[in-house]
């Protein structure tokens, strides 16, 4: 079964502070993303990431940087978090040929006040 | 237009009732398809692989129709823990998964 775990189910932080959120998989999977879902606007791409220390940006990474050191780790990190960044936070790996399916951790819902 | 599109219901069945979701797309380059379930506040979950044979895997029909440019899931026999949110997903080169908004379902005792 492949396995993807976040670092925490629930995260409150301040407005301003540095954030980071884990997301660790154990199925040796090349591709790694970041997602948020927020409620009507479903599932947006913040992140991507290929390879160890390759990563591209997806449709919204204004805010977020990421960190991609082993193949089996994945970063998110908002440098400033702000009130807009309140938001359910998804990790997800796959594979490529020939399922390219992926999977998702359980994610983390991070509150900015 | 959006890429992938889905009715969001909600679709309110009875138990034992089949019940069909459709979805569309747009870009005629995606080449993979899937249907994930999510439960409230919960993660995705992979439900299926939509090939283009169809498959079907116990009371879960997927079917992918090109030409048309829609995908469907069809669900027998419906039962209370099938209440979800149904996500449609279309895959773009390797990884660009497109999302749809999902169509909540609930079934009825």
């Amino acid at each position: 079964d492949v396995k993807v775990t976040q670092s925490s189910r629930y995260l409150v932080k301040r407005t301003g502070e540095k954030v980071f959120l884990e997301c660790v998989q154990d199925m040796d999977h090349e591709n790694m993303f970041w997602y948020r879902q927020d409620p009507g606007l479903g599932l947006r791409l913040i992140y991507f990431s290929y390879d160890v220390k390759m990563k591209e940006k997806g449709d919204i990474p204004e805010g977020y940087s990421v960190s991609r050191e082993k193949k089996e780790r994945f970063s998110l990190i908002l440098e400033s978090a702000s009130t807009n960044q309140t938001s359910m936070y998804l990790c997800a790996s796959s594979n490529d040929r020939p399922s390219y399916e992926q999977y998702f951790g359980p994610g983390t819902r991070l509150t900015v006040t | 237009r959006k890429e992938v599109e889905q009715d969001p219901g909600p679709f309110n069945v009875p138990e034992g009732a089949t019940v069909a979701f459709n979805c569309t797309y747009s870009n005629s380059a995606s080449q993979s398809f899937f249907w994930y379930r999510q439960d409230c506040r919960k993660e995705p979950k992979l439900l299926m692989s939509v090939y283009s044979s169809g498959n079907e895997d116990g009371r879960f029909t997927a079917q992918l129709n090109r030409a048309s440019q829609y995908i469907s899931l069809l669900i027998r026999d419906s039962k209370l823990s099938d209440s979800a949110t149904y996500l449609c997903v279309g895959l773009s080169g390797t990884y660009k998964y497109i999302f749809g908004t999902g169509t909540r379902l609930k079934v009825l005792a």
